[in-house]
């Protein structure tokens, strides 16, 4: 696989503390949004979705929370552990059909 | 990635070549995607597919042009090769089209000199 040296914020936690990684996202029409998680040398993978008629989505060890009022988006690891180590994209939809557009990304670094 | 492969993994070419990146999938999704990623800017939107023979432009377009002439098959071609298309290119699949699930390739790092 491939990566590329993105010169992103970094996010450094502790393993097993929580991690808070946010996002704030620029079309006030967009309805659906993603975070996305890409290891070393891999394509992005997807973690979570929400869509803008809730503000709250939980999965495994995740938490996705939306404030549409000041178009924010965050992304909550539980226990964060050194395999979560990695960089995460959200990403903004708009509309049937809209493509997604990806936000600039943040590297969590879990320190053992 | 299971169910979708890009090939080449690796390539350096000269400017001014052409250039044709595959990607591949084995689970008959209608929708594809080539984007590419860099330094600064993410991943960027090049060209999609809604189904075989009808693509549309995203929003880097310029110098990219593509292909679907079967399903599991969309091929990305950069005309003329030029230094700023140096970059890692990533295909992805969906088979909704509304970014639900979007699934990745592993990417190809392409170099042009």
């Amino acid at each position: 696989g491939e990566s590329v040296g993105l010169h992103l914020p970094t996010l450094s936690v502790q393993e097993g503390d929580n991690s808070i990684i946010n996002c704030a996202y620029s079309n006030s029409a967009s309805d659906y949004f993603i975070w996305y998680k890409q290891e070393s040398g891999k394509g992005p993978q997807f973690i979570i979705d929400i869509r803008s008629n809730m503000d709250k989505r939980q999965g495994q060890r995740v938490t996705v929370l939306l404030n549409k009022t000041v178009k924010h988006l965050s992304l909550q690891i539980a226990a964060t552990q050194p395999g979560d180590s990695a960089v995460y994209f959200c990403a903004e939809k708009s509309g049937q059909g809209g493509k997604l557009i990806f936000g600039q990304g943040t590297e969590l670094s879990v320190k053992p | 990635d299971a169910g979708i492969t890009q090939s080449p993994r690796h390539k350096v070419t000269e400017t001014g070549t052409p250039v044709t990146l595959r990607c591949h999938q084995t689970e008959n999704h209608r929708y594809m995607y080539w984007y590419r990623q860099d330094p600064g800017h993410g991943l960027r939107l090049i060209h999609y597919s809604y189904g075989v023979k009808d693509t549309d432009k995203g929003e880097v377009s310029d110098g990219y042009s593509v292909s679907r002439s079967k399903t599991e098959d969309f091929l990305l071609t950069l005309e003329s090769a030029t230094s700023s298309q140096t970059s890692v290119y990533f295909c992805a699949i969906s088979e909704r089209g509304q970014g639900d699930g979007y699934t990745f390739g592993s990417g190809t790092r392409l170099t042009v000199v």
